[in-house]
């Protein structure tokens, strides 16, 4: 059974970064895209992008092009998110989830890691 | 930009009652690429369908999805207590704003 585990909460002031972490297990990593999906609070879910782990490509969402980088690394099975130049607005849970490149559904999900931005 | 309209905003429904909920594309998609999730208080989303009409593992049959073009439909038969909740649609990157099934 496909699983994900996500790294912990964060705080960060206006203005740093911040990156998120997803370890993969229980399936063949290179099977899945890795895509990154942000609810603000009280808000419904919006999609930042995605990344194929078979080819390193990517694809971000207009609204976050230029300020948000997808990666993975193999050997460790795991998927990262950075955001930068972060803003209030991006006060969030992301969540990670497994997409599947022949229907586009995201199979299966991170539990969220809470990014707060604060002064 | 393909945009994803869900209605109702809110549904008020009691248990054993049947659910339909829309989701309406801006432009035609294709049904092979719109999924339906469900989200509890507090935790991540669980993939419902996908390609518009087949149930993800596990997910019971009181659920059922069809449509085509720009109009979506999910349908939940017989309200269960767990099924409260709130429902998105989705297709490529795009969310609908989600519908939710309140007790009435």
């Amino acid at each position: 059974q496909a699983q994900l585990v996500q790294s912990g909460a964060e705080v960060k002031q206006p203005g740093a970064s911040v990156q998120v972490s997803c370890q993969a297990s229980g399936y063949t990593f290179s099977n899945y895209g890795l895509v990154w999906v942000r609810q603000a609070p009280g808000q419904g879910l919006e999609c930042m992008g995605w990344i194929s782990v078979f080819n390193g490509n990517t694809n971000y969402a207009r609204k976050f092009q230029g300020r948000v980088t997808l990666t993975t690394d193999t050997s460790t099975r795991s998927g990262y998110m950075e955001l930068r130049s972060l803003r209030s607005d991006d006060t969030a849970v992301y969540y990670c989830a497994l997409m599947t490149t022949v229907t586009t559904s995201f199979d299966h999900w991170g539990q969220g890691t809470l990014v707060t931005v604060s002064s | 930009e393909i945009e994803l309209t869900q209605s109702p905003g809110t549904l008020s429904l009691s248990p054993g009652e049947r659910a339909t909920l829309s989701c309406r594309a801006s432009q035609s998609v294709s049904s092979r690429f719109l999924a339906w999730y469900q989200q509890k208080p507090g935790q991540a989303p669980r993939l419902l369908m996908y390609s518009t009409s087949i149930r993800a593992t596990g997910i019971p049959d009181r659920f059922s999805g069809s449509g085509s073009g720009t109009d979506f439909t999910l349908t939940i038969s017989r309200l269960e207590p767990e099924d409260f909740a709130v429902y998105y649609c989705q297709q490529y990157g795009t969310f609908g704003g989600g519908t939710k099934v309140e007790i009435k």
